[in-house]
């Protein structure tokens, strides 16, 4: 099965601009029937889709209209990894962010990210 | 954004029979929204029971299926079992995003 291992900061600064990294063992970030989303959950908003990534000739991506213009997911085909950065973040942005596949049946071990000065 | 409702919590009895719904603000739920659910229990990540409204993963266990109802998805689980308490996500996929509902917590009592 897919594994997942996810990186990044646990403290960001208001207005700054958050980037996690999700490493992939088991499969490509350029299969062509793979697909790599970021998801994110708080206490106040439940659990929240953010973006995916994948490949299908080209490179396509898609984001939540809550994350929009703020959003950016990329592949890193160089280290077989994903990322993403979240811009101008505020203490709404505080969560538990997690990398997940195409089914979300993989799970990356998620991490807090808490949005503090 | 379209939103996605679900019961904010069910109790179901030891051995009982209880569906969960999952709706959408923009009609009905289709096979087209491919519904997913989700089971979450405290302190672990969401982990995947049903994909493209009623396909079960291989550690799924045999009491849940999933369907479509009444315009919703549900999430049926039949013989309730102690270890199903557990708050419950579903999954709807839109033409270019994918939006969660709140989530249903199931008390097994």
């Amino acid at each position: 099965q897919v594994q997942l291992q996810q990186s990044g900061p646990g403290l960001v600064k208001p207005s700054q601009t958050l980037s996690l990294t999700c490493g992939i063992s088991g499969d490509s970030v350029s299969s062509n029937s793979g697909a790599w989303n970021w998801i994110r959950q708080s206490p106040s908003r439940g659990l929240e889709w953010l973006g995916r990534t994948f490949y299908r000739s080209k490179w396509y991506n898609e984001y939540a209209a809550s994350v929009r213009g703020r959003i950016t997911v990329n592949p890193d085909t160089s280290k077989n990894q994903f990322s993403l950065q979240l811009n101008s973040m505020t203490s709404e942005d505080t969560a538990v962010y997690y990398c997940a596949t195409r089914y979300l049946d993989s799970w990356s071990q998620g991490a807090l990210v808490t949005v503090s000065s | 954004q379209a939103v996605v409702t679900q019961e904010p919590s069910l109790t179901v009895s030891p051995g009982g029979t209880v569906i969960l719904t999952c709706g959408s603000s923009t009609g009905p739920v289709t096979s087209d929204h491919y519904p997913n659910w989700f089971q979450q229990k405290p302190g672990q990540a969401p982990r995947t029971l049903i994909f493209d409204t009623s396909q079960k993963w291989s550690w799924t266990p045999a009491r849940f299926s999933g369907s479509l109802l009444g315009g919703k998805a549900a999430l049926t689980l039949s013989g309730a079992q102690p270890d199903d308490e557990a708050d419950y996500y579903c999954l709807l996929s839109y033409s270019d995003a994918k939006v969660f509902g709140g989530g249903t917590n199931l008390t097994v009592l």
